[in-house]
């Protein structure tokens, strides 16, 4: 079965750690995004990525890394720097950029204490 | 002001009835997408649209270019159907923005 699939479903991590939440497909889609769900607000983009060793800051970028090394992953890295990372972070796909519905992995909710 | 707006936030129905959640956006598109998240946090694309109307089983999506706005309506609600409906758009920078959701509860 093709798809996205994010682990953990649930993270906790003490304040001032860095935390990776990894995000894997096999839809051989080029495109692949992380956004950030907060309560009664939109998602955020915060890092996409077009092609393999390329990527661009989202709209919220600051405290936040990526890296996109294969083309089946993209693994986003919550860094200390980021001053309130409690949240519910969604990773998705796309065939490419622009093109076409966006799929999304189940998402992992982290939870910084 | 947010480029997404929907409305209502929350919308609560009994089995049975017909629901209607609008969209309203202020920026120019390419497309927009009508999609669902289940309480666990799921996220599944219902619809994506360019123009007129599209019809998926008991789910009918509309949009009015000119007037910016889009409708995704539920015939005989049911229960199972109770989720948050989300709006987003793929705007001319090809970045998709997205509205902060409705909350659909349906009682039986």
């Amino acid at each position: 079965d093709g798809g996205i699939t994010q682990s953990p479903k649930y993270l906790f991590r003490k304040e001032g750690q860095n935390v990776t939440l990894s995000c894997e497909q096999n839809l051989n889609h080029d495109a692949m995004y992380w956004y950030r769900q907060d309560p009664g607000q939109g998602l955020r983009l915060i890092y996409y990525s077009q092609i393999v060793n390329d990527f661009q800051k989202g709209d919220i970028a600051e405290g936040y890394s990526v890296s996109r090394e294969k083309k089946e992953s993209f693994p986003l890295t919550v860094t200390s720097a980021q001053k309130n990372p409690t949240a519910f972070y969604l990773c998705a796909s796309s065939i490419d950029r622009g093109i076409g519905e966006q799929f999304f992995g189940p998402g992992t909710r982290l939870t910084v204490l | 002001k947010n480029e997404v707006e929907q409305s209502p936030q929350n919308l609560t129905a009994q089995e049975g009835e017909f629901i209607t959640i609008n969209c309203s956006y202020s920026v120019g598109i390419s497309a927009l997408h009508w999609l669902q998240q289940h309480p666990g946090g799921g996220i599944v694309s219902l619809f994506m649209l360019s123009s007129g109307k599209k019809k998926h089983g008991r789910l009918i999506a509309t949009i009015n270019i000119q007037e910016k706005h889009s409708s995704l309506h539920i015939t005989a609600s049911h229960p199972r159907d109770s989720a948050v409906y989300i709006c987003a758009v793929c705007n001319n920078n090809n970045d998709m923005r997205f509205g902060a959701g409705t909350r659909l509860t349906v009682k039986p």
